[in-house]
């Protein structure tokens, strides 16, 4: 497997913008999760779902942000209207739930620079 | 969640054992502990989990006091890919949510 697969890798966009980030989780892994990294606040967990359902959307700063898991293989992450206070790595992460153990596998992240 | 504790930086002389500390002192009984590494500009890497007993896997090991209330990561021979930021996670076995912390930057020396 190649593992989870975000696209972009980068994404420099002007402010007012709306940005989509998107992921692939690695086949077969249930639970998928959204984080953000800035130097300021660390890794925050923004949303995670499970079976495709949301399931704790608590970590998304503010109705500007949105994500979606329409299928089982696929999911976004959309911020609009951008602004400048939204640049950050943005990862997103899958693990097959057990209940037992969650080992999450992170993708490389998308750099969003929101000008 | 209960909040962990880890000092911000660490060196390790490369060759040797780094251990990097965690105290979670309000852990409850159904939390298990986590350890992550991120390694500059990548995305965090799972490393080991345990509950209250000694795990032990090819990458690290992880000692758990007998009350719980703190843990070491041990790498028996730390390498300059080693360094990274090491995050110790608290995670309850009934949901999958993992809270990242500040964690500890190691830094391995030549």
């Amino acid at each position: 497997d190649a593992g989870v697969i975000q696209s972009p890798r980068h994404e420099v966009t002007e402010m007012g913008q709306e940005v989509t980030l998107r992921c692939k989780p690695i086949s077969g892994h249930n639970s998928l999760f959204w984080y953000r990294q800035t130097m300021m606040r660390g890794l925050e967990l923004l949303i995670y779902f499970n079976n495709n359902v949301p399931i704790d959307d608590s970590g998304m700063p503010e109705d500007r942000f949105s994500a979606k898991m329409p299928n089982a293989s696929f999911s976004t992450l959309k911020i609009q209207p951008s602004e400048p206070r939204d640049s950050a790595v943005y990862f997103c992460a899958s693990s097959l739930s057990t209940g037992m153990n969650t080992e999450a596998f992170f993708g490389q992240g998308t750099r969003l620079t929101v000008v | 969640d209960a909040k962990t504790t880890q000092p911000p930086s660490m060196d390790c002389a490369e060759g040797r054992a780094a251990n990097l500390p965690c105290n979670h002192s309000t852990i409850s009984g159904n939390e298990y502990v986590y350890w992550y590494r991120q390694i500059h500009s990548q995305g965090p890497q799972y490393i080991i989990h345990g509950l209250k007993n000694n795990e032990t896997n090819e990458m690290a090991s992880l000692i758990i006091t007998e009350d719980r209330k703190s843990s070491t990561l041990i790498l028996p021979h730390a390498t300059l890919r080693d360094t990274a930021v090491y995050y110790c996670i608290v995670r309850v076995w009934s949901t999958d949510k993992l809270i990242f912390g500040t964690g500890t930057r190691l830094q391995v020396f030549p």
